[in-house]
């Protein structure tokens, strides 16, 4: 069955610090993948997304994902986090039909 | 600003009312995707329709029922309201069935 694990429930980091949201998935083919960000009290905002192709996918506001396939992952990855990183960041898989399928999220803490 | 409406943004109501709760697309997006949100359940995936048809229901409760219009707009509505129905409620539409998602900014439901 498809399924989205975010193994990290809360992630605190120091401001200017790289950061790294893990996501793993469970598919039996190549689905597609999102990275979400919401903000308290505000709707989910789309990062970015990857469907096929390059595996290294650029989203807005300088985040990054990488697919590996071998490693059933989907991690979202930023060099350095400014304060208003500060959100709550889901990742998502699609069959690409209609199942849709969102992780329980990762709560990102910064430190200034 | 996603391009999905949702209207109201609040609402309070009283136990055992009904209540309808209405969105609306981008412009062009057959998708339709209803979520509730709230802070024991995280973010649960409701209903999806494309292009006026059911194409998928998650968690949803027999005293909720969504459709959607051929001008491409959503309602879901909520009957015989239980204290435990307060949650956030979040409307997405996407260009088609699995792509990605644009979120409207939620109906704040309280049940008093």
């Amino acid at each position: 069955a498809q399924s989205v694990t975010q193994p990290d429930i809360h992630i605190t980091v120091s401001e200017g610090a790289s950061l790294e949201l893990r996501c793993n998935y469970s598919y039996g083919a190549t689905p597609y993948l999102f990275w979400y960000v919401q903000s308290p009290g505000q709707g989910l905002q789309l990062l970015l997304k990857y469907f096929s192709g390059d595996t290294l996918v650029q989203g807005i506001k300088g985040f990054e994902a990488e697919f590996k396939r071998s490693q059933s992952s989907f991690n979202l990855r930023k060099p350095s986090v400014h304060w208003s990183d500060a959100a709550e960041y889901f990742c998502a898989s699609s069959s690409g039909t209609y199942k849709y399928i969102f992780g329980t999220g990762t709560r990102l803490k910064v430190l200034a | 600003d996603s391009g999905v409406t949702q209207t109201p943004k609040h609402l309070i109501t009283a136990t055992g009312q009904r209540v309808t709760l209405r969105c609306s697309p981008r412009s062009g997006d057959l998708s339709v995707y209803w979520y509730q949100q709230s802070l024991d359940q995280g973010l649960q995936f409701l209903i999806q329709y494309y292009n006026g048809e059911e194409r998928a229901k998650g968690n949803i409760l027999e005293r909720f029922s969504a459709q959607q219009f051929p001008d491409l707009h959503s309602e879901l509505n909520l009957s015989s309201l239980e204290l435990g129905d307060s949650a956030l409620y979040f409307c997405a539409s996407s260009v088609e069935a699995g792509g990605a998602q644009y979120f409207g900014p939620g109906t704040r439901l309280t049940v008093l």
